[in-house]
């Protein structure tokens, strides 16, 4: 059964500050996604990461995944208040052919001024 | 090009009554997948359907819930006599293709909540 882990479940930054959520993963992936969800609303898609080595950058995120070491990890750059939210990471279940997501529980990212 | 959509938005229902939730694909999405959230959990899979088919509901309960996609109209997630642990937010999302390499885009879900 594939499973989805994220650390940390809950981080508190301060603006300015950089810090990293990581993903781990139990069995073969190959495509991972990191989607983004304000309270209450619906998840944002923000990287889709397809293949060993991949890295994708948009403001102060960037993403990367590591397949050998099924480990991706979201980097924060300079955190602003704006990105207080929860991050999810998901891969696409070890079935495969369908593409049902299996998702971590999340990190939920709180940065104060 | 309109996003997927999902009605409503917000359901109250009291234990025993059954919730219909509906979700409209985005134009040119024949395949459709339903999550649920449990409060401070992510998204776990229930069903995947395409046209008149259910593909996958390996996620589902066994009892009370059920799904369809039919060839017109959205497709729906009905859940029987609710009981409060049904209570939460019900997300389907969209691809334009099978197969695990096709994106899926997510509606803005319903949230459940059964008295």
């Amino acid at each position: 059964e594939l499973k989805v882990e994220q650390n940390p479940l809950f981080l508190s930054m301060q603006e300015g500050k950089n810090y990293t959520i990581y993903c781990n993963y139990s069995t073969t992936s190959d495509r991972l996604y990191w989607y983004r969800q304000d309270p209450g609303k619906s998840l944002e898609s923000l990287f889709v990461l397809l293949s060993n080595g991949a890295v994708k950058q948009e403001g102060r995120l960037m993403a990367s995944l590591d397949t050998k070491a099924r480990l991706s990890t979201l980097h924060i750059t300079a955190a602003v208040h704006d990105l207080s939210a929860t991050y999810f990471c998901a891969v696409i279940s070890a079935g495969g052919s369908q593409g049902n997501l299996i998702f971590g529980k999340g990190t939920k990212l709180s940065v104060k001024p | 090009n309109a996003g997927v959509m999902q009605n409503p938005r917000h359901l109250v229902r009291r234990r025993g009554q059954e919730a219909r939730l509906r979700c409209s694909p985005m134009k040119g999405h024949s395949h459709v997948y339903w999550y649920r959230q449990l409060p401070e959990e992510g998204l776990k899979f229930m069903v995947y359907l395409q046209k008149e088919n259910i593909i996958d509901e390996s996620g589902m309960p066994k009892e009370r819930f059920s799904a369809e996609f039919p060839k017109e109209g959205p497709s729906i997630l009905r859940i029987q006599q609710v009981v409060r642990g049904d209570s939460a937010a019900y997300f389907c999302a969209s691809s334009p293709r099978q197969g695990a390499y096709n994106e899926q885009f997510f509606g803005p879900g319903t949230r459940l909540t059964v008295l």
